[in-house]
């Protein structure tokens, strides 16, 4: 089977830096993906690793460590826009996406 | 604008009727699927189509059926449904199944009393 794991909640203020971890255990690895969501709206793509190491978009950056089953969410200069849910997703056996529970992120000023 | 258009965006439906969710994408993808969303539960995939054939059923029970009579629509068909089956339930589409990106719907919030 496969599961991931997330925060259920993280509070930042405006300007900040914020790292939204997952953990994941699965069976066969192709990729970790992050979407979000605001509320009342659909989940959008936000970026993907399929190797490890960083990648940048943006204000947003990605991570990966396969050998360490983690991954991570990194927002820069955070904004009262970025309120939203975050979800990991694995791409694993039958290259099926698998999500995680969701990270709620609220932006203070 | 993702694309991906829900229909209706709010249902509300006793646990005998009939009813219908509909999906359609106009990104010219081949594969979609439905998820199911409650709350402070993780998204959970129910159905998924590749050029128009069924390729996963996440043991869904029965009284969800799906349909997809051409790549660019999807249908949900709802019957005899239990309360415990309010959610809000999204179709998504993507070019390929192997594809990590996938492009959401609005959703249907769907409330069974």
């Amino acid at each position: 089977g496969q599961s991931l794991e997330q925060p259920s909640e993280v509070t930042a203020v405006e300007g900040a830096i914020v790292q939204i971890n997952c953990t994941y255990q699965t069976s066969g690895f192709y990729g970790l993906s992050w979407y979000q969501q605001h509320d009342g709206g659909a989940p959008t793509f936000l970026s993907y690793n399929g190797l490890d190491g960083l990648e940048e978009t943006g204000r947003f950056s990605s991570f990966l460590s396969r050998s360490d089953s983690y991954g991570y969410l990194l927002l820069q200069e955070l904004q009262m826009k970025d309120s939203a849910s975050y979800f990991c997703a694995v791409r694993g056996v039958g290259n099926m996406l698998t999500f995680g529970g969701g990270t709620r992120l609220m932006v203070k000023p | 604008e993702t694309g991906v258009t829900q229909t209706p965006r709010h249902l509300v439906m006793g646990m005998t009727n009939k009813k219908s969710l509909k999906c359609e994408q106009h990104l010219g993808h081949n594969a979609m699927y439905w998820y199911k969303q409650s709350a402070k539960k993780p998204l959970e995939l129910m159905f998924v189509y590749s050029l128009e054939e069924r390729v996963e059923n996440n043991s869904v029970p029965s009284r969800f059926s799906p349909e997809c009579p051409n790549s660019s629509h999807l249908f949900l068909h709802l019957h005899t449904l239990q309360p415990e089956d309010s959610a809000l339930y999204l179709c998504a589409s993507s070019q390929g199944t192997v594809s990590y990106e996938q492009y959401f719907g609005p959703g249907t919030r769907l409330t069974v009393t």
